[in-house]
């Protein structure tokens, strides 16, 4: 079985700041998805960035990019510039790419916030 | 357009009443989730529908019955709810397979079971 860990539970930056949040996973396989969702409090949970296994260039969403190194089954997440709105709990999921079915499996989660 | 709505956002009920929620995406998916997640941890899966068929139940208590009436409408009726089952529910849907399998998540419904 997969698993997804974030070993941190809390980080602080401070805004305009870059922070980096990390992730480690546990998989047997050798074709899956990566994602970074972003839940802010008592709102919605968002999509931030997502990557292929097969793909080697990290993906990157504007202020957002990843750091996958796929040997050591690390996906870290980079917010560059900080800002206020960037303040929420950030969740590491995992989906295989084998059966349409496959669920996702998260990570506990890192609450990050953003100091003005 | 990646909306993916709920309704109500919050709910009260109690431990005898039957409510539903609802979810609702016009995005073309054809797998819809039903999730509930407590404050502060991580959404635990409860229900996938595939082509309006229900593909995997995870091992949910039978007072939570989902419902899949047609490919842009998922419903999760309740009965005879616990105080526990105090959480958000949250509806998510995606593409049936392929790259594009991300899952887009609605804004929940907090329901208060008292």
């Amino acid at each position: 079985a997969q698993t997804v860990t974030q070993s941190q539970p809390e980080m602080s930056v401070q805004e305009a700041e870059t922070v980096t949040l990390s992730c480690t996973y546990d998989t047997s396989e050798s074709d899956y998805y990566l994602f970074w969702y972003k839940q802010p409090p008592s709102r919605q949970m968002i999509l931030v960035i997502r990557q292929e296994a097969y793909k080697q260039q990290n993906a990157t969403e504007n202020r957002f990019s990843v750091n996958f190194q796929k040997a050591a089954k690390s996906f870290s997440l980079k917010i560059s510039d900080s800002q206020l709105g960037d303040a929420a709990m950030y969740f590491c999921a995992y989906r295989s790419a084998s059966g349409a079915n496959s669920k996702l499996t998260f990570g506990k989660g890192i609450t990050l916030s953003v100091r003005p | 357009d990646t909306e993916v709505t709920q309704t109500p956002k919050h709910l009260v009920m109690g431990m005898t009443n039957k409510k539903s929620l609802k979810c609702e995406q016009h995005m073309g998916h054809r797998a819809m989730y039903w999730y509930k997640q407590k404050a502060k941890k991580p959404p635990e899966l409860m229900f996938v529908y595939s082509y309006e068929k229900l593909s995997i139940n995870e091992s949910v208590p039978s007072r939570f019955s989902p419902e899949c009436p047609n490919s842009s409408l998922l419903n999760l009726h309740l009965h005879a709810l616990q105080p526990e089952d105090s959480a958000l529910y949250l509806c998510a849907s995606s593409h049936y397979r392929g790259i594009a399998e991300t899952q887009y998540f609605g804004p929940g419904t907090r329901l208060l079971v008292l």
